[in-house]
């Protein structure tokens, strides 16, 4: 089966400008995630969809990233507009039931200048 | 949320089985204990996870103590593509679905 896929895999923006990362999880699997590593830092979740629902966004650093999954299928993380300390890698995961194991995408590599 | 603590660092030579410890003393009944391992440039991995009972995989075995407050991650024959952060997690499905990374245990395995 096709894994996790995350589009685009690398991305550099300048200081006041938005982006949009995309995220395609395994076909079928309701549950979604987004993830994040910033410089130095550990990986640290952002939110958590069920299908088209928001379950958890109490990682969303703040208003300006959006996430939507628009009729459950695929995933957008929208920053707008980008900081630098918004530089990191943004992970997507999916999987099929909680509980068990996520499939991680190999992420997307922001960096704002 | 339950925390653990992994050791920062640990060596094998390849062919050789390795023991990547965690301690978790403060786990709860309802937590599942969940290993991953990032490869470098990679989004982490599912590797193994179990509750109670050990647990094998194709591509490792978990042991858990009978108190649960440890867990040891198993790979019987570590190869070069074994090299990589592994972290220790628990998660209770029952209340939160995050996983919460700590800084695991990267594991360097020498030919």
């Amino acid at each position: 089966e096709a894994g996790v896929t995350q589009f685009p895999s690398h991305s550099v923006i300048e200081k006041g400008q938005t982006v949009t990362l995309r995220c395609d999880p395994i076909s079928g699997h309701d549950n979604l995630y987004w993830y994040r590593r910033v410089m130095g830092k550990e990986i640290k979740f952002l939110l958590h969809f069920v299908k088209e629902s928001k379950q958890d966004e109490s990682g969303m650093p703040n208003n300006r990233f959006l996430a939507e999954r628009t009729g459950g299928t695929y995933s957008t993380l929208k920053v707008q507009p980008a900081e630098l300390e918004d530089s990191g890698v943004y992970f997507c995961a999916s999987s099929f039931r909680q509980a068990y194991g996520y499939t991680f995408g190999s992420g997307t590599r922001l960096t704002v200048v | 949320d339950a925390k653990t603590t992994q050791p920062n660092s640990m060596e094998s030579n390849e062919e050789e089985p390795v023991h990547l410890p965690c301690n978790h003393s403060t786990i709860s009944g309802t937590d599942y204990i969940h290993w991953y391992r990032q490869l470098p440039s990679q989004g982490p991995e599912y590797v193994i996870h179990g509750l109670t009972s050990n647990v094998n995989n194709r591509m490792a075995s978990l042991a858990i103590a009978e108190d649960r407050k440890s867990s040891t991650l198993i790979l019987h024959r570590a190869t070069l593509r074994d090299a990589a952060v592994y972290y220790c997690i628990l998660r209770d499905p029952l209340s939160t679905d995050k996983l919460i990374f700590g800084t695991g245990t990267r594991l360097q395995v020498f030919p």
